[in-house]
């Protein structure tokens, strides 16, 4: 298994245009998370998927952010328009929720920049 | 879920065992400690996980006191490819969300 996928690696942008962040599920996986990295707040939750049905989203900053998953094995983080406060690193993790424990496995992160 | 407390660094030289401390003194009786680690410019990798019995796999060791508010994670040969932030997380459930602290820093030295 190639494990959880994430792409772009490297973003740069400049401040006010659409950054769309992708993310591929590990197969049979059917839980998706959305982390963010910075210095000052280490690694926060920004959303959680179930099902493809988004169960927590408090952790999003703000309307700017939104996150989907079209399909079962993907998801997207989309930020609209992006903001210099915005660059960090996002990290994908999925999981299987069941009646097992499943850790949580992460993909290595987009870096996004936004000057 | 619990809150942990963890040191910020440590030093550990090669070859010798590497013994990362966690208290978590609020845990509950239904949650697990889980660990994690984070590699620069990785993404966090799930190492090991227990609820009241002592744990061991191919990468480490974990000793839960008997009370369980705190928790050892031990790496028996540390090697430079351990140098990471280690993090130390209480929850009900490994999959579901976890809250990540500050972790510690190990410092792998030759």
């Amino acid at each position: 298994d190639a494990g959880v996928i994430q792409s772009p690696r490297h973003e740069v942008t400049e401040m006010g245009q659409e950054v769309t962040l992708r993310c591929k599920l590990i197969s049979g996986h059917n839980s998706l998370f959305w982390y963010r990295q910075t210095m000052m707040r280490g690694l926060e939750l920004l959303i959680y998927f179930n099902n493809n049905v988004p169960i927590d989203d408090s952790g999003m900053p703000e309307d700017r952010f939104s996150a989907k998953m079209p399909n079962a094995s993907f998801s997207t983080l989309k930020i609209q328009p992006s903001e210099p406060r915005d660059s960090a690193v996002y990290f994908c993790a999925s999981s299987f929720l069941g009646t097992d424990n499943s850790p949580l496995h992460f993909g290595n992160g987009t870096r996004l920049t936004v000057t | 879920d619990a809150k942990t407390t963890q040191p910020p660094s440590m030093d550990c030289a090669e070859g010798r065992a590497a013994n990362l401390p966690c208290n978590h003194s609020t845990i509950s009786g239904n949650e697990y400690v889980y660990w994690y680690r984070q590699i620069h410019s990785q993404g966090p990798q799930y190492i090991i996980h227990g609820l009241k019995n002592n744990e061991t796999n191919e990468m480490a060791s974990l000793i839960i006191t008997e009370d369980r508010k705190s928790s050892t994670l031990i790496l028996p040969h540390a090697t430079l490819r351990d140098t990471a932030v280690y993090y130390c997380i209480v929850a009900k459930n490994a999959g579901n969300m976890l809250t990540f602290g500050g972790g510690t820093r190990l410092m792998v030295k030759p």
